[in-house]
C-alpha cells in the first residue's frame, strides 16, 4: 500500500514566522512531489513541484526534496494570516514521464496568528 | 490564465440515482482525472484518462463509475446508481503531458450530495 504521511496539526505560527512542513512517503521508487494547498471548501491549489533532492524555491515558500529518507518538506517563510489553510503533500509514484495518479497525505492544518 | 472548470458546483440527488458531473480540461492538456474527497478525508485518485481510455482506475472506480469525453473539449464522470457513501467533492484535474511534465491542476471541485 504506497502511502503519504504528513501531521494533521494545527500547526500554529506567528505571522512574520517560518512555517515548516513535513512529509513521508513509502514508496522509494516515486518521481515526483507536489505541495498543494486548500482552503476550507475549496480544491487542490499547486504551490510548487519538486523532482531531484536538494532545495527548490518560489518566493516565499521552499520546497525541500531527500530520497534517500523518503522525505519532503516545505518552508514558508515571512508567513502571512492569508498563509493559513490545510497543505497537501502529494507524490506521483509513477517513474518519469508517466501520467500516474497522485496519492495525497491528509493534510497539515496551519494556522498564522496575526 | 488557463483553468479547469466544473459544472454543477453542488449536485444533490437521491439514493440510486443517475449523476453525471462535468468537466472542462485546460485546453492543450493530454491527461485527465477524477479524485473524490469525503469530508475531513484525504484526496483520493478514481481515474485517469488519456487519448479516449482509461490509463488507470484506482479500487473505488468500479462498475458503478464511467467516464467519457463525449467532445474536444468536455470529460465527464457518471455514476449510474449513487450511494449514500458517495457524497463528497469530486474533482477533475488536468496535466500537460508533454516533455515529461506531470503536475496536474485541479478545477474547483462539484459537491454530490445523496439523500
Amino acid at each position: 500500500q504506497k502511502e503519504v504521511e504528513q501531521n494533521s496539526g494545527p500547526l500554529s505560527v506567528p505571522e512574520g514566522a517560518i512555517a515548516s512542513l513535513n512529509c513521508t512517503y513509502s514508496d522509494r521508487g516515486s518521481q515526483s512531489f507536489f505541495w498543494y494547498r486548500q482552503y476550507s471548501g475549496k480544491s487542490p491549489e499547486l504551490i510548487m513541484s519538486i523532482y531531484s533532492n536538494g532545495d527548490k524555491e518560489d518566493g516565499r515558500f521552499t520546497a525541500q526534496l531527500n530520497k534517500a529518507s523518503q522525505y519532503v518538506s516545505l518552508l514558508i517563510r515571512d508567513s502571512q494570516p492569508s498563509d493559513s489553510a490545510t497543505y497537501l503533500c502529494a507524490v506521483n509514484p509513477g517513474y518519469g514521464g508517466s501520467q500516474g495518479n497522485l496519492i495525497f497525505g491528509k493534510g497539515t492544518k496551519l494556522s498564522v496568528k496575526p | 490564465e488557463p483553468e479547469v472548470t466544473q459544472t454543477p458546483s453542488h449536485q444533490v440527488t437521491q439514493m440510486g440515482q443517475e449523476v453525471i458531473l462535468r468537466c472542462v480540461p485546460i485546453s492543450n492538456h493530454l491527461y485527465f482525472y477524477w479524485y473524490r474527497q469525503i469530508l475531513g478525508q484525504k484526496v483520493e485518485f478514481l481515474v485517469s484518462f488519456y487519448n479516449n481510455e482509461i490509463s488507470e482506475k484506482s479500487e473505488i472506480f468500479d462498475d458503478q463509475f464511467s467516464v467519457e469525453r463525449p467532445d474536444g473539449s468536455n470529460f465527464t464522470l457518471k455514476i449510474r446508481s449513487t450511494k449514500l457513501e458517495d457524497s463528497a467533492m469530486y474533482f477533475c484535474a488536468s496535466s500537460d503531458g508533454r516533455g515529461g511534465t506531470d503536475t496536474q491542476y485541479f478545477g474547483p471541485g462539484t459537491r454530490l450530495t445523496v439523500l
